[in-house]
């Protein structure tokens, strides 16, 4: 499986300000996910990061909000926008192309606590 | 759209014991991929085992195997010799056969596994 890395593993953020997300990959993917797991829930789908072109947002996400970028196959980044307590979940990427044909891999997450 | 249902929040079971996480999913493809995942309390989401919905063997992956039944839309797992580290939240998942946004996964709600000594 690919060998995946978020950054920062862990934030504590205030109310307003934003916050960018690092999703790394160690071979190139075709294709790179943003999820959110609010507390204690299962996962919800964001957008699907394209590369070269606009991600492709879930019902009830929008771009204003959580901003997305692909420059290449093997990078992406989500930012969170003008935060609020409710933003405070595990943000986690994956990766599914490549080597992973078929299935999705995940990064170790990123733990958002919005003050 | 598709959606994946987990009806127990909670198991537990012994050390050692044998234990079945139940899942049940609709979809009104033909083609797709189930998948059961693993997250235990370091957040990391660990693929357990996928099952392709056009074949019939149901998967194994060493102590993990599923009981497919594409009729019945039942995609369980059994976990046999069950292990402390076992100890996780499992998630049932869905994808369709594709390629962009239609490979995206729908999870189910979750069931909390806890092995005990």
């Amino acid at each position: 499986s690919a060998v995946i890395s978020q950054k920062p593993s862990r934030d504590i953020c205030q109310r307003g300000t934003s916050l960018t997300i690092q999703c790394q990959v160690d071979s190139q993917v075709t294709m790179m996910f943003w999820y959110r797991q609010q507390p204690g829930q299962s996962l919800t789908l964001i957008a699907t990061a394209n590369q070269g072109s606009e991600a492709t947002y879930e019902s009830g996400f929008v771009i204003d909000k959580f901003p997305i970028s692909r420059p290449n196959l093997t990078f992406s980044t989500l930012t969170v926008s003008n935060m609020s307590p409710e933003d405070s979940s595990i943000y986690l990427c994956s990766v599914q192309g490549g080597r992973t044909y078929n299935e999705q891999f995940f990064g170790p997450g990123t733990r958002l606590t919005v003050l | 759209a598709q959606t994946v249902t987990q009806s127990q929040p909670e198991m537990s079971v012994q050390e050692a014991e044998t234990v079945t996480l139940s899942c049940t999913y609709d979809t009104s493809e033909n083609n797709y991929y189930l998948f059961w995942y693993k997250q235990p309390p370091s957040r990391q989401m660990i693929l357990v085992i996928r099952q392709e919905a056009y074949k019939q063997q149901n998967a194994t992956e060493n102590r993990f195997s599923v009981n497919f039944q594409k009729a019945a839309k039942s995609f369980s797992l059994k976990i046999s010799d069950s292990q402390l580290g076992d100890t996780a939240m499992y998630f049932c998942a869905f994808m369709k056969y594709g390629t962009g946004t239609a490979s995206k996964l729908t999870f189910g709600t979750g069931t909390r596994l806890q092995v005990t000594l």
